[in-house]
């Protein structure tokens, strides 16, 4: 149980376009969604915490305009890139938890975008 | 942005040895802990949690153990399998608050 899914889970665009990227909890309702980015070899660094229905919170330094989110349903969470850049290419993940606060998160299998 | 130069800790052990990955977390207050395993290319796999309350749990060949007084976390494999070859993460949550990762140890398992 408690499987996300995230697609795509590689990607390619050029530099001005727009890239959404799709999480889904396949098997629970997710209130809260977590987005992630990873650099190579480094961390997993917070975006984002997505929430159902309200506004997006972002972390310091995420620009909100750029890294648009969007949590229409308790199941679907999706990140725009927008206007994407080279430097915005990296690894994106995203996490929900099945049980609430202080549960384990379980992870998506990340989105390789590359832009060019 | 990407930190060039930066590599992870890595920790070398011959296979059928057991593996100690050890994690400093940064928060005294800190009362729920996580291990995860990440392969190449994929996100993190939840391998065995802890809370503060406790000082040792164990699972499928792993075993997790937290000394609060030193804000110390380690992870044990036993018999460790090319399989377990990955990077290992350790995530504190403090009251049900946003996870905070650590930089993480690769695990590489010699043949």
């Amino acid at each position: 149980g408690a499987v996300v899914s995230q697609h795509p889970s590689w990607v390619i665009c050029k530099s001005g376009t727009s890239v959404k990227i799709e999480c889904r909890s396949l098997d629970f309702q997710a209130t809260t969604m977590f987005w992630y980015r990873q650099f190579p070899k480094q961390s997993l660094m917070l975006m984002a915490t997505s929430n159902e229905g309200s506004k997006a919170t972002y972390e310091q330094g995420v620009e909100k305009d750029k890294f648009l989110i969007n949590h229409a349903s308790l199941t679907l969470s999706t990140l725009t890139v927008t206007s994407a850049h080279p430097e915005d290419s990296s690894f994106y993940i995203c996490s929900a938890s099945a049980q609430g606060a202080s549960s384990p998160l379980h992870f998506g299998n990340g989105t390789r975008l590359t832009v060019t | 942005g990407e930190n060039v130069g930066l590599h992870l800790p890595t920790l070398s052990v011959q296979e059928g040895d057991n593996s100690i990955i050890n994690c400093a977390y940064s928060n005294s207050a800190s009362d729920y802990f996580i291990w995860y395993k990440q392969e190449s290319g994929k996100g993190p796999q939840f391998i065995i949690d802890i809370r503060s309350n406790m000082d040792k749990r164990q699972g499928q060949r792993v075993t997790v153990l937290l000394n609060k007084t030193v804000k110390h976390l380690s992870l044990q494999i036993a018999a460790t399998q090319p399989g377990d070859s990955a990077v290992y993460f350790c995530a504190e949550n403090i009251m049900g608050q946003n996870f905070v990762f650590g930089p993480g140890t690769r695990l590489s398992v010699l043949p």
